[in-house]
């Protein structure tokens, strides 16, 4: 079974700063996707970024930026110039390539909070 | 519509009633699910809808909860007899297609509370 941890329950960083949000995940599957969404207290999930396994180049998506490591099987996330909308949850998650299913494995999620 | 919309935002249900929630995703969105979030938890997969068919269900935790997509457009899941554990958030999501690399858009969730 796949599992995703996120060790750090909550982050804070000043406004304009950096900050690296930790993911590991397990798995035995070679073909697999890794997503980060954001969660603000509407409770709406937003996709951030995505990564394909099979891909080598990080993923970026303006101030948003993976590590991915696939032989560590971990997938950090760094946010540069942060600023105070991205105040929310952010989870990291899993999804094999297959068929017949949509099936994400989140993790617990981690708490940002963007100081002004 | 604009997005997914799901209702009713709040529930508060007694235990052993009955309670249906509603999703409707984003007009000629191929793919539909369903997940559940218990309060400091990440969601968890409940079931997946492709058009009608419901390809997967293994996530429903038990015979209680039902999940339909009649017309391939509007998701009701069900919940009989409902129990306190059954308090959480419920989340909809929907793809334009079938394929992992299209983007899911949630919406933003009923929230159960069962006394």
């Amino acid at each position: 079974a796949q599992t995703v941890t996120q060790s750090q329950p909550e982050m804070s960083v000043q406004e304009a700063e950096t900050v690296t949000l930790s993911c590991t995940y397990d798995t035995s599957e070679n073909n697999y996707y890794l997503f980060w969404y954001k969660q603000p207290p509407s409770r709406q999930m937003i996709l951030v970024i995505r990564q394909e396994a099979y891909k080598q180049q990080n993923a970026t998506e303006n101030r948003f930026s993976v590590n991915f490591q696939k032989a560590a099987k971990s997938f950090s996330l760094k946010i540069s110039d942060s600023q105070l909308g991205d105040t929310a949850m952010y989870f990291c998650a899993f999804m094999k390539d297959t068929s017949g299913t949509y099936k994400y494995i989140f993790g617990t999620g981690t708490r940002l909070k963007v100081l002004a | 519509g604009a997005g997914v919309s799901q209702s009713p935002r709040y529930k508060v249900a007694k235990r052993g009633q009955d309670v249906a929630l509603r999703c409707d995703p984003i007009s000629g969105h191929v793919s539909l699910f369903w997940y559940q979030q218990a309060l400091g938890q990440g969601p968890e997969f409940l079931t997946y809808f492709q058009n009608e068919a419901q390809l997967d269900k293994s996530g429903l935790p038990s015979d209680r909860f039902f999940a339909e997509r009649p017309e391939g457009s509007v998701s009701t899941l069900k919940i009989q007899r409902t129990q306190q554990e059954d308090s959480a958030v419920y989340l909809c999501a929907s793809s334009l297609t079938d394929s992992r690399n299209t983007e899911a858009f949630f919406g933003q969730g009923t929230r159960l509370t069962v006394v």
